[in-house]
């Protein structure tokens, strides 16, 4: 089965700080990657997507990126963390145009 | 662009009452929608799908959703809520996009169920 392992699970960070959260798939080839952040009563954002390696598209403009340097690792930066980022943040993958995504158990990151 | 509205962000119930958790969806294609539920600090797991087959679809859990057309609505049921029912629910209907697909969740509705 597909399986996404999304680390740390939390993590505490000063402003101006740089960030750099991993995902990876196993279990599937050639799935199409997510960044989501979630915040309290607002559901989940979209930040990031990915269909392939060296291919990202950003949803928001904001003061993370993303990259797809394997077909099954998904890594989200910041190169000067801000309180605004702050949130839940969510890897989430799937396969195909019709499937479900299957998600990480996500990263509580909180600047301080 | 498809978007889904959850009414009600939070939703409280008495344990083995019926639970009721409203979706409605917009789009301009025959939509794929899905339910899922988060448990504190976790990920989302998938409830259920709908994808044009059968109209009531059942998921995990006892709980179950009939996709209206006609309302362009898709309710997730359960017939009696359990305590360990409480959760955060999102609606979500897949968006297809030049390159790709993506999923677009509605608010959540926090459920409650009460001893």
């Amino acid at each position: 089965s597909q399986t996404i392992h999304q680390w740390p699970a939390t993590l505490v960070q000063p402003v101006g700080s740089p960030l750099s959260l991993e995902c990876t798939v196993e279990g599937t080839s050639n799935p199409n990657l997510y960044w989501y952040r979630q915040a309290a009563g607002r559901g989940l954002q979209l930040l990031f997507y990915s269909v392939g390696i060296g291919q990202i598209s950003s949803e928001v403009p904001q003061n993370l990126s993303a990259s797809r340097p394997q077909d099954r690792q998904f890594i989200l930066s910041s190169k000067k963390l801000l309180l605004s980022d702050s949130g839940f943040y969510l890897c989430a993958g799937n396969v195909g145009d019709y499937t479900e995504a299957f998600f990480g158990q996500g990263t509580r990151l909180t600047v301080v | 662009a498809q978007s889904v509205t959850q009414l009600g962000s939070h939703v409280s119930v008495s344990e083995g009452a019926l639970v009721l958790l409203r979706c409605n969806y917009s789009s301009s294609v025959p939509p794929y929608l899905f339910w899922y539920v988060q448990y504190p600090n976790q990920g989302l797991q998938l409830l259920l799908k709908y994808t044009s087959a059968a109209t009531l679809v059942k998921g995990i859990n006892g709980f179950e959703a009939e996709f209206k057309k006609s309302e362009t609505s898709f309710h997730l049921t359960k017939p009696s809520a359990h305590m360990s029912d409480a959760a955060e629910y999102f609606c979500a209907v897949r968006d297809f996009m030049e390159y790709g697909n993506k999923l677009v969740f509605g608010a959540g509705t926090i459920l409650r169920v009460k001893s």
